[in-house]
């Protein structure tokens, strides 16, 4: 099977643009979480999305969204970008929600500038 | 709110040594506990769980509801151990897994 994948790899941005990550999850898998993870703060949980909705939620300001496609495909969105948003964007995916067991994509390097 | 820490951001044994990689958590309930290894330039995965009670490449954990651990320990290190490696606690079912911050195990040959 094919692991997760997340585009783009790397981007690079300016303050105050938006910024749209997309992440397909493992065939079958259903459930999609989201990740950021910075040098300070280690991996941080942005939300999860389980049969579109999303099922659990961090403690991320309103900037930060996501939605889950009926193919379970997952994009997520931050808006008026600040350079503290600079961070690698983990997506994992499930079998199930509520498992505990995730399968990591490489990852989505974001740089704002 | 419940929190993971790790309190070794690097750790260094000799190949064939024992290691030990600590974990405790703050939580008041019976959460479910994991760890999960970063080798270098490869993904994040899962390498063990504590309901499973299982050993897996000779690492074993074991929870410690008294002291709220999850130290995970292997008694002989082997240089393909060196790795980045996340002890994780998800408070109940379905609910979101929260990260420590992990530690960098180096294992010297």
């Amino acid at each position: 099977k094919a692991g997760v994948t997340q585009t783009p790899r790397y981007l690079i941005k300016t303050r105050g643009q938006q910024v749209t990550l997309s992440c397909s999850p493992i065939s079958g898998h259903r459930s999609v979480s989201w990740y950021q993870q910075t040098p300070g703060q280690g991996l941080q949980f942005l939300f999860e999305y389980f049969s579109e909705t999303q099922r659990n939620k961090g403690n991320f300001p309103g900037r930060f969204s996501g939605r889950q496609f009926s193919n379970s495909r997952s994009e997520m969105n931050v808006s008026t970008l600040e350079l503290g948003d600079s961070a690698l964007y983990l997506c994992a995916s499930s079998p199930a929600t509520g498992t505990g067991e995730l399968f990591f994509g490489e990852g989505s390097r974001l740089t704002v500038l | 709110a419940q929190r993971v820490t790790q309190p070794e951001k690097l750790l260094s044994v000799f190949k064939g040594a024992p290691v030990e990689l600590k974990c405790n958590y703050s939580y008041s309930g019976s959460p479910e506990l994991f760890w999960y290894v970063q080798y270098s330039r490869q993904r994040l995965q899962l390498l063990l769980r504590h309901i499973s009670r299982e050993s897996i490449k000779g690492f074993t954990a074991d929870l410690n509801k008294g002291e709220t651990s999850f130290h995970l320990k292997k008694p002989f290190a082997q240089e393909e151990d060196s790795a980045m490696y996340y002890c994780a606690l998800m408070k109940t079912s379905y609910d979101k897994v929260i990260f420590g911050p992990g530690t960098s195990l180096s294992v010297i040959p």
